[in-house]
């Protein structure tokens, strides 16, 4: 049974707006939350995270909201660009069992 | 700056046959993990090593073992492998606590 899942497969957004990438969980404890993007033929990369103790963390054109009530993650990209076309993999883990659990990914495509 | 170096990148088998997948980490990480990527199925966790010495089943262990070879090695073994196995597979680390996995590039794997 997923514990952590992304509903959208695919998201297509217009260079300039805005994406918005969603992601629910179903374990409540979970207490720390990412996003990596990937890239063909490359691994993840870490892209931003945010602890459970927050609702929301920024950096640069990246924004991540927690929503614990609503089991609900999601990522805001402002403004998309070209270069943001990557799947999307949203995580969470616990601390104390340092496993992460992650969804299935949403590839984004950024049209110029 | 190497970070999570897997090797090989990419193999190919015939069922039966046996082989071992490599990483490796320069961060002085504690933990490290096996995962496998299949399409619509996202990242799954093999196994993992919380520290040097201990090894813990992840969701999808079957036919895998794995050993810790030290701090910086963590080696993924298929005894037998089957048409199944084939994958990519990505081996992560991190310190530990609230902080985000870094990912080797992969081993994309097929077994005919």
């Amino acid at each position: 049974d997923q514990q952590v899942k992304q509903n959208s497969p695919s998201l297509s957004v217009q260079e300039g707006r805005i994406s918005i990438l969603n992601c629910d969980y179903t374990n409540s404890m979970f207490d720390y939350f990412l996003w990596y993007k990937k890239y063909p033929a490359e691994g993840p990369t870490f892209l931003i995270s945010i602890s459970s103790i927050k609702d929301k963390n920024e950096d640069g054109r990246f924004t991540v909201f927690l929503n614990k009530s609503a089991k609900h993650l999601s990522l805001h990209i402002v403004p998309s660009q070209p270069g943001d076309s990557a799947v999307y993999f949203c995580a969470a883990s616990l601390y104390n069992f340092n496993k992460f659990y992650f969804g299935s990914g949403t590839k984004l495509n950024v049209k110029p | 700056n190497a970070g999570v170096t897997q090797t090989p990148k990419f193999q190919v088998l015939k069922t039966g046959q046996s082989m071992t997948l490599q990483c490796a980490q320069d961060m002085n990480h504690n933990s490290m993990y096996w995962y496998r990527q299949d399409p619509g199925m996202g990242l799954r966790l093999i196994y993992y090593s919380a520290s040097e010495g201990t090894t813990d089943k992840g969701e999808v262990p079957n036919g895998y073992n794995v050993s810790r070879l030290n701090k910086r090695e963590f080696s993924l073994r298929l005894e037998s492998a089957a048409p199944s196995q084939t994958s990519v597979y990505f081996c992560a680390s991190v310190r530990d606590g609230y902080q985000p996995q870094h990912f080797g590039d992969g081993t994309r794997l097929s077994i005919l």
